[in-house]
């Protein structure tokens, strides 16, 4: 079974760019997160889906991020304009929406800012 | 709101030693489930280890544990006989398991080195 699939892998641009992030999960997971990890820090949650419904973005940046989830499946975040603060890992994770299941993360889209 | 804390920024172990990684969490929820990753310094997520709030017994995989006190609101990971490649960052994780509610909250890490 494939896992969650990022792209990029790598992402350079310079600030005011925009850039997008693509996410494809794990075939039947419900559930698919958009997590923004800075350097040396725990994973903090941009955005949570339940199929295509965005059900919990209360800390996704409105002015300058966004994000979709066609058909429940695949998923795509944006920065437009990036900003040198948004130089992070960004993580894709999905999961099975019952318990007693984990979240299965992508490898991460490092994106830099200069 | 959920809330990990996680203490120790950076722990240091001999090779084929026990270790424990401490997690306290609070939350108001009565049904949530706890989760220990691995990070390696190539980046990707690895789950670990998975309790559920009304688990009676502590969960084991392979040679990691996890010492769940409820009262104490706490869910600390013991990694035994570790190796070099259990040299990683961890993080313990939350999540609620209500009605339709999954949100998955991260503490901070702890950077475990496991020394030769």
């Amino acid at each position: 079974e494939a896992g969650v699939v990022q792209s990029p892998r790598y992402k350079i641009i310079e600030k005011k760019q925009p850039v997008a992030f693509w996410c494809n999960p794990i075939s039947g997971h419900n559930t698919l997160y958009w997590y923004r990890q800075n350097l040396g820090q725990g994973p903090e949650l941009l955005i949570r889906y339940e199929n295509e419904e965005a059900v919990d973005d209360s800390q996704l940046p409105k002015d300058r991020f966004s994000a979709e989830r066609l058909k429940g499946v695949d998923s795509t975040l944006k920065i437009q304009p990036a900003e040198l603060g948004d130089s992070a890992v960004y993580l894709c994770a999905s999961s099975k929406r019952t318990v007693n299941t984990e979240a299965f993360f992508g490898q991460g889209t490092r994106l830099t800012v200069v | 709101a959920q809330k990990i804390t996680q203490t120790q920024p950076g722990m240091f172990v001999q090779e084929k030693e026990a270790v424990t990684l401490d997690c306290t969490y609070d939350t108001s929820d009565q049904s949530y489930g706890l989760f220990w990753y691995k990070q390696p310094s190539s980046g990707e997520m690895i789950f670990l280890i998975y309790q559920g709030s009304y688990d009676e017994q502590n969960a084991t995989e392979g040679r990691y544990s996890l010492n769940f006190q409820k009262a104490r609101k706490s869910a600390n990971l013991v990694i035994s006989a570790s190796q070099l490649g259990d040299s990683a960052m961890y993080f313990c994780a939350m999540r609620r398991e209500r009605g339709s509610n999954y949100k998955l909250t991260f503490g901070k890490g702890t950077l475990l080195t496991v020394n030769p």
